[in-house]
């Protein structure tokens, strides 16, 4: 099956600094690859996704791009704010099925 | 838009006892999952419903875990016995899963501590 694999598992970076979140997955099949932020007591949120045939998007400060070849998608936030202090996850769907297998997560802190 | 509740938010049982949890996902739509979410962890997949047809439970330990979907919208996902490994948030998410859309909309979760 899928695996997925998240780097780093701690992030602590300045505010208006950037932070890189990367991923990377076993399944050449994969085609779908969406980042969750997960905020203390909440279910998982999605903040932005990429499918297989692009290679980068963006929306406001975030950004992901992706790497079919070398089988890997980063997180790029820019101007981080302290309100993006969370858990963020990547994720991939499997050729072979259709749920989110995720990654282990990693925890970002944004200091004033 | 409604996003996708459960309940109860938090539940705390003593080994051995049983436990349910309740999911309603977002109106209209046809796949809901069940994940667990151990501390420190990533979501895990459960079991993975089409309507009221399962798709995929192959990661269900079947020997303690139960979920169904009667009529393809609340599900109910249940544990018995309990063990100390079975703490964890359970996490519910809805997804239309069209070609167009398969994001998944997650729940706040039920937290369980089993002591």
């Amino acid at each position: 099956g899928e695996n997925v694999e998240q780097h780093p598992s701690t992030l602590s970076v300045q505010e208006g600094d950037s932070a890189v979140i990367k991923c990377t997955y076993s399944d050449s099949a994969s085609n779908y690859f969406p980042w969750y932020k997960q905020e203390l007591g909440k279910g998982p949120q999605l903040i932005i996704d990429i499918r297989s045939n692009v290679g980068e998007k963006k929306d406001q400060r975030i950004a992901v791009t992706l790497n079919k070849t070398a089988k890997h998608f980063s997180l790029h936030i820019t101007e981080t704010q302290p309100e993006d202090s969370a858990v963020y996850f990547c994720a991939a769907i499997p050729n072979s099925g259709y749920a989110l297998n995720f990654g282990k997560g990693t925890s970002l802190l944004v200091t004033p | 838009e409604a996003g996708v509740a459960q309940s109860p938010r938090y539940k705390i049982i003593e080994k051995r006892q049983s436990v349910a949890f309740w999911c309603n996902p977002i109106s209209g739509h046809a796949t809901l999952y069940w994940y667990q979410q151990i501390l420190g962890q990533g979501p895990k997949l459960l079991i993975q419903f089409q309507n009221n047809g399962v798709v995929d439970d192959s990661q269900l330990p079947k020997d303690r875990f139960s979920a169904e979907r009667l009529k393809g919208v609340d599900s109910t996902l249940k544990i018995q016995p309990a063990k100390l490994e079975d703490s964890a948030v359970y996490l519910c998410a809805s997804s239309p899963r069209t070609q167009l859309n398969t994001e998944a909309f997650f729940g706040q979760g039920t937290r369980l501590t089993v002591v």
